[in-house]
């Protein structure tokens, strides 16, 4: 068992859609990261998050530490989100982050 | 400019050929690292290093060596490349959080390698 897990692998959507992606991790962490894969292969930072909520602009980052869960959202989807998203956790009192296998998300017009 | 900057962006290498990925970094950070990525794989921890002194294994370090020139500088090198060594390597920088866990990683364009 991985002990970063994401899901689903895959999603697609219609332009507007809400999208929501999910991470389980199985080990104690100080943070979760989300990031994102654009198509050229470019890996962006989005989220740095410890407790509760995030917002920037349509995308929101939750987690929910006693759970050991944590999810993105995407409001108003748009073709221009289509992406790999990946979550990553640093393992407690490590440096080291793990990584999920990633979500390919596809927002058709 | 990017902050986080990697040569070759692509490279055709043959079995047995040493390479050298090259990494520069304008944010003043002291931590670096390198990744590689697999088709259905997570990102993959290769060496990691927190300051010019200090170097560390990822999970993933064996065919692998590095060196950290300086502050702003990590160079990643295959010694005797193999087939499957074949990947997408990512170059990645971060400061010190405040919490002491890894702060925010900044990522370069990655370079794809292929090893015939």
């Amino acid at each position: 068992k991985n002990e970063v897990e994401q899901s689903p692998q895959n999603l697609t959507a219609q332009e507007g859609e809400f999208i929501t992606i999910n991470c389980s991790y199985s080990v104690g962490i100080s943070a979760l990261h989300w990031l994102q894969q654009h198509p050229g292969g470019g890996i962006v930072s989005l989220f740095m998050l410890s407790s509760g909520k995030k917002k920037h602009g349509r995308l929101i980052a939750t987690i929910n530490i006693q759970e050991k869960h944590s999810s993105l959202h995407i409001t108003a989807s748009h073709p221009r989100d289509s992406a790999v998203y990946i979550c990553a956790a640093p393992l407690w009192n490590t440096d080291k982050l793990i990584f999920g296998t990633g979500t390919r998300l596809q927002v058709f017009p | 400019d990017a902050d986080v900057t990697q040569t070759p962006r692509n490279r055709i290498t043959k079995t047995g050929k040493r390479i050298m990925l090259e990494c520069s970094q304008t944010k003043g950070h002291d931590r670096m690292y390198w990744y590689r990525q697999d088709p259905g794989l997570g990102l993959r921890l290769i060496y990691y290093s927190f300051d010019v002194k200090d170097i560390n294994k990822g999970e993933i370090s064996d065919g692998y060596s590095v060196s950290r020139q300086a502050q702003a500088k990590f160079s990643l090198s295959l010694e005797s490349a193999i087939p499957n060594q074949t990947a997408l390597y990512f170059c990645a920088t971060s400061g010190f959080g405040a919490s002491g866990a890894t702060d925010t990683q900044y990522f370069g364009p990655g370079t794809r390698l292929t090893v015939l």
